[in-house]
């Protein structure tokens, strides 16, 4: 069974600039979840879906981080534009429906410069 | 908002030594996971236990519910063992700081 895949591993941008994450969950797992792992912290939930609908974003900053998971699948973060503070690895997990096992991809390293 | 504490926060150990690593959390909790990160970032499934006891080779994990703690043990530690081990609780998956393991050769 495929894991949960990120992508880019690894993005440099300069402040002010737009990036982009994916993230393609496990096949049949409702829930996804986004994270931000600042280095030396645990992870910080910035997201959850339940298929295609928001159930938790109070810590994402919207006014310059975005989340959609359009269909109930696949799941795009957007941050625009970018801080020094957002360096950070974004992970992002899946889990068969919320209340059960959560998978983690392999994460995305973002260093803004 | 449900508090998670993890500790210690760091923890050496020689090769081959025991350990136990505590979870606590301030509610009672329905869902509950250990995970290992290792040095490269990936989060690694250890436990799903939100209740009880479950073990898997050298690692083991008890969860007791109504006194709001989660253990997990190392017996025999390998070096392959070091990085950073988080418990996240309940289904939104607030995560402790975690407990740095440093296994010395």
């Amino acid at each position: 069974e495929a894991g949960v895949a990120q992508s880019p591993r690894y993005k440099i941008i300069e402040k002010r600039q737009s990036v982009a994450f994916w993230c393609n969950p496990i096949s049949g797992h409702a829930t996804l979840y986004w994270y931000q792992q600042i280095l030396g912290q645990g992870p910080k939930l910035l997201i959850q879906f339940q298929n295609n609908g928001v159930v938790d974003d109070s810590q994402l900053p919207k006014d310059r981080f975005s989340a959609e998971r359009l269909k109930g699948v696949d799941s795009t973060l957007k941050i625009q534009p970018a801080k020094l503070e957002d360096s950070a690895v974004y992970l992002c997990a899946s889990s068969l429906q919320g209340r059960t096992e959560a998978f983690f991809g392999q994460g995305t390293r973002l260093t803004v410069v | 908002g449900i508090q998670v504490e993890q500790s210690p926060p760091d923890l050496i150990l020689q090769e081959g030594a025991n350990s136990t690593l505590r979870c606590n959390f301030s509610d009672s909790v329905n869902n509950l996971q250990w995970f290992h990160q290792n040095p490269w970032g990936q989060l690694i499934n250890l436990f799903y236990i939100p209740s009880g006891t479950k073990q898997n080779g050298r690692l083991s994990a008890t969860t007791v519910a109504t006194e709001r703690y989660s253990l997990l043990y190392i017996s025999s530690s390998q070096t392959t063992d070091s990085g950073v081990y988080f418990c996240a609780v309940e289904w939104f998956m607030r995560f402790g700081a975690g407990t740095r393991l440093t296994v010395k050769p």
